[in-house]
């Protein structure tokens, strides 16, 4: 069964510091899809990155960047330069190929990021 | 209205009470789900509709009734529910349901049960 583990229930940093999210996932597929989501206090889930499981290419997108690792099973999540508008709770999920029985994604427990000013 | 839109956005309702929680999406996608966000526990996947067609039911008690006239409503009928019940409840979409589409997500339903 497939499982995501974000160890980091909750953050706390200084507005421009850089802060790194951890997440740890497992499967047996050698085929599956990561995904980052943020959830602001309006309460619905914004999708941030797709990584599929054969593209270990880190990927920037202005503050934000990741890294995929499959030696360790992670997908970080790093924001440069952190704003108090990046204060939200981040999730890591994981979706394993199973055709067209179901999107299944496999929602880590979240990690609370508060930026204060 | 754009994207994945819920209403009512909160909710109270008694134990004995029936109400129904409606979705709509407004990006042309054919999948729709439900999932149950609750305070000690992560994100749980509900219900999966493909083309109107249930494709996953997660052991959901039947106290929860999905229904999917179509692709882009999905509503959620709720009887007789428990205060355990009580939580977010989140609609999403995608284009399909393979596992590479990514999900996009209404702002949720706040359910109290009292």
């Amino acid at each position: 069964a497939q499982k995501v583990t974000q160890a980091q229930t909750e953050i706390s940093v200084v507005e421009k510091e850089d802060v790194t999210l951890d997440c740890v996932y497992e499967t047996r597929d050698t085929t599956y899809y990561l995904f980052w989501y943020k959830q602001p206090p309006s309460g619905e889930l914004v999708f941030l990155i797709r990584r599929n499981s054969f593209d270990e290419q880190n990927e920037i997108s202005g503050r934000y960047s990741w890294n995929f690792q499959k030696s360790t099973s992670s997908f970080n999540f790093t924001i440069t330069a952190s704003q108090v508008v990046d204060s939200a709770v981040y999730f890591c999920a994981l979706s394993e190929a199973r055709g067209n029985a179901g999107n299944m994604l496999t929602f880590g427990g979240g990690t609370r990021l508060m930026v204060k000013p | 209205e754009t994207g994945v839109t819920q209403t009512p956005r909160h909710l109270v309702m008694g134990m004995t009470n029936k109400k129904s929680l409606k979705c709509e999406q407004h990006l042309g996608h054919n999948a729709m789900y439900w999932y149950k966000q609750s305070a000690k526990k992560p994100l749980e996947l509900m219900f999966v509709y493909n083309f109107k067609e249930q494709t996953e039911n997660n052991s959901v008690p039947s106290r929860f009734s999905p229904e999917c006239p179509n692709s882009s409503h999905l509503f959620l009928h709720l009887h007789t529910l428990q205060p355990e019940d009580s939580a977010l409840y989140l609609c999403a979409s995608s284009l399909g349901v393979t596992s590479s589409y990514e999900q996009y997500f209404g702002p949720g339903t706040r359910l109290t049960v009292t």
